[in-house]
C-alpha cells in the first residue's frame, strides 16, 4: 500500500555536524513534499517543502533533495546545533486524497535526531 | 500574521466522560482546518478535515465527531471516551495551498 517511511528511527550527530535525515516515500503520485521539525510536548514546526517539479530546494541551514526515481527525499541540516533536537516528519500531498482546496498529507513515522555536545 | 490556538492544553479525563477540544485561528479567512491524532512515538493521523462553515470530512470511523460552527473555530467532541482516544491531538490550518500550520495541541489522557 502506499506509505511514507524514514529509514532510520534515531539519528545522533555531533554539535556542529551536518544531519542528513532521509524519508522513502512509495506513492508515485504526490507532488508536494514538507519536512516538519517536533520539540517534545509541541506541535509540528514547518521547516520547508518542495514541489515534485524540483530536485533541490534551500532554506536557512536546512536543504530538501527530492529523487523522483526511486521516491526519495532527505533533509540536510548544515552546523546542526543543540536546538535542532527534535523529532523530524517528512509528510507528502496525495493528490488523490484531496477535496478541493484540502490538501490532505500523509506523514511518516518520524526520525529523532539528537544532537551531542 | 497567522496563528493558531488549541485549548485546553492538557486534559485528564475518565472513561465515558464527554470531550470538548476547540481550536481557533486567527489573522485568516475561511481556511481549511483539520484535526490529527499522533500517538506517543508515532506519526499523525488525519481524523476530519473541513473546508467551510458546517462542512465536516471524516476520515477514520472512530467515537470522535467534529464541528465548525464558525469561520474560524474547529471543535472535536465525544460524547463518551475510550481509553483508546488518550494521545496528543493537533489542529492545523491550511490557506489554499498545501502546507499546514500546527496547533500547539492538546494533551488528552483517558484513565
Amino acid at each position: 500500500g502506499e506509505s511514507v517511511g524514514l529509514h532510520l528511527p534515531t539519528l545522533s550527530v555531533q554539535e556542529g555536524d551536518n544531519s542528513i535525515i532521509n524519508c522513502a516515500y512509495s506513492n508515485s503520485a504526490s507532488d508536494y513534499f514538507i519536512w516538519y521539525k517536533q520539540e517534545s510536548g509541541k506541535g509540528p514546526q514547518f521547516i520547508i517543502d518542495i514541489r515534485s517539479n524540483m530536485d533541490k530546494r534551500q532554506g536557512q541551514r536546512v536543504t530538501v533533495l527530492l529523487n523522483k526515481t526511486v521516491k526519495h527525499l532527505s533533509l540536510q541540516i548544515a552546523a546542526t546545533q543543540p536546538g535542532d533536537s527534535a523529532v523530524y516528519f517528512c509528510a507528502e500531498n496525495d493528490r488523490r486524497r484531496s477535496s478541493g482546496s484540502a490538501r490532505q498529507l500523509t506523514f511518516g513515522s518520524g526520525t529523532q535526531l539528537t544532537v551531542l555536545p | 500574521s497567522q496563528t493558531i490556538h488549541q485549548w485546553p492544553a492538557t486534559l485528564v479525563q475518565p472513561v465515558g466522560s464527554p470531550l470538548s477540544l476547540e481550536c481557533t485561528v486567527e489573522g485568516t479567512s475561511n481556511p481549511n482546518l483539520y484535526w490529527y491524532r499522533q500517538a506517543a512515538g508515532r506519526g499523525l493521523q488525519l481524523l476530519f478535515y473541513s473546508v467551510g462553515i458546517g462542512q465536516i470530512s471524516s476520515e477514520v470511523p472512530q467515537n470522535l465527531s467534529a464541528s465548525r460552527p464558525q469561520d474560524r473555530q474547529f471543535i472535536l467532541s465525544s460524547k463518551k471516551l475510550l481509553l483508546s482516544d488518550s494521545g496528543f491531538y493537533l489542529c492545523a490550518w491550511s490557506r489554499g495551498g498545501d502546507t499546514q500550520y500546527f496547533g500547539p495541541g492538546t494533551r488528552l489522557t483517558v484513565l
